[in-house]
């Protein structure tokens, strides 16, 4: 089974700020299957990002995915209020898995 | 607008079957990857499995020995049972859809729905 690994595991900036999110995987992802989620509290997750650089429909060109083989990237350019949430990679590729989050506040 | 939503018994006692389902509204179940996801309270999320309409599945490896999912066409649902059942499978269970041509890519997302294990 392939492990995910987020990091940082808390990242405190402002509005108006970058963020930038890494998950690591303890193999290679195969065909880059790697997928990212925003989860706001008390609801359910929202896909971002899949194949590591395809933004879903209606997600803002403010967020964006990069990376390939066992180093992923989330990249959110100018962070908006609604932004502040926890963020979940996940791979497709070998059955899937989640990585544990990274929860992203407000400093 | 593709709609899920779960239903199933909020609370189950150790060592029973839980049980779930999800209807899908406006929309058919055909030609997607349907599947179910829960989280811990507090905790991350973790992949149960996926069916195709077809009928073919996928489960964890850690769960697959006592999970199935199933799919009715006819009444655009799928389903989901999980086995002797403890305190570990106490969580939020999601149903969600897969994006077009995609086994993993969950696009669409039910509310999810709390099950409770407790005697």
């Amino acid at each position: 089974e392939i492990v995910l690994t987020q990091f940082p595991g808390t990242l405190s900036l402002s509005p108006g700020d970058r963020a930038t999110l890494s998950c690591r995987a303890s193999q290679s992802v195969s065909d880059n299957y790697l997928a990212w989620y925003q989860q706001r509290p008390g609801q359910a997750p929202r896909l971002l990002i899949y194949g590591a650089s395809s933004r879903a429909t209606g997600i803002p060109d403010r967020f964006s995915g990069s990376g390939s083989g066992t180093d992923f990237t989330l990249t959110i350019s100018r962070l908006e209020p609604e932004d502040f949430a926890v963020y979940y990679c996940q791979q497709y590729g070998s059955s899937s898995t989640f990585g544990q989050g990274t929860k992203l506040e407000i400093k | 607008q593709v709609q899920l939503q779960e239903s199933g018994p909020g609370l189950v006692k150790p060592s029973e079957t839980l049980s779930l389902t999800c209807s899908v509204s406006v929309g058919s179940i055909s030609s997607y990857y349907w599947t179910w996801i829960r989280q811990p309270p507090g905790k991350g999320l973790e992949w149960i499995g996926y069916i195709y309409y077809s009928g073919s599945t996928r489960y964890s490896p850690s769960l697959k020995s006592r999970v199935a999912i199933s799919v009715d066409t006819s009444k655009n649902q799928f389903s989901l049972t999980v086995t002797s059942v403890t305190a570990a499978d106490a969580a939020v269970y999601y149903c969600a859809r897969g994006l077009r041509g995609y086994t993993g890519v969950y696009e669409y997302w039910g509310q999810g729905t709390l099950v409770t294990v407790s005697s």
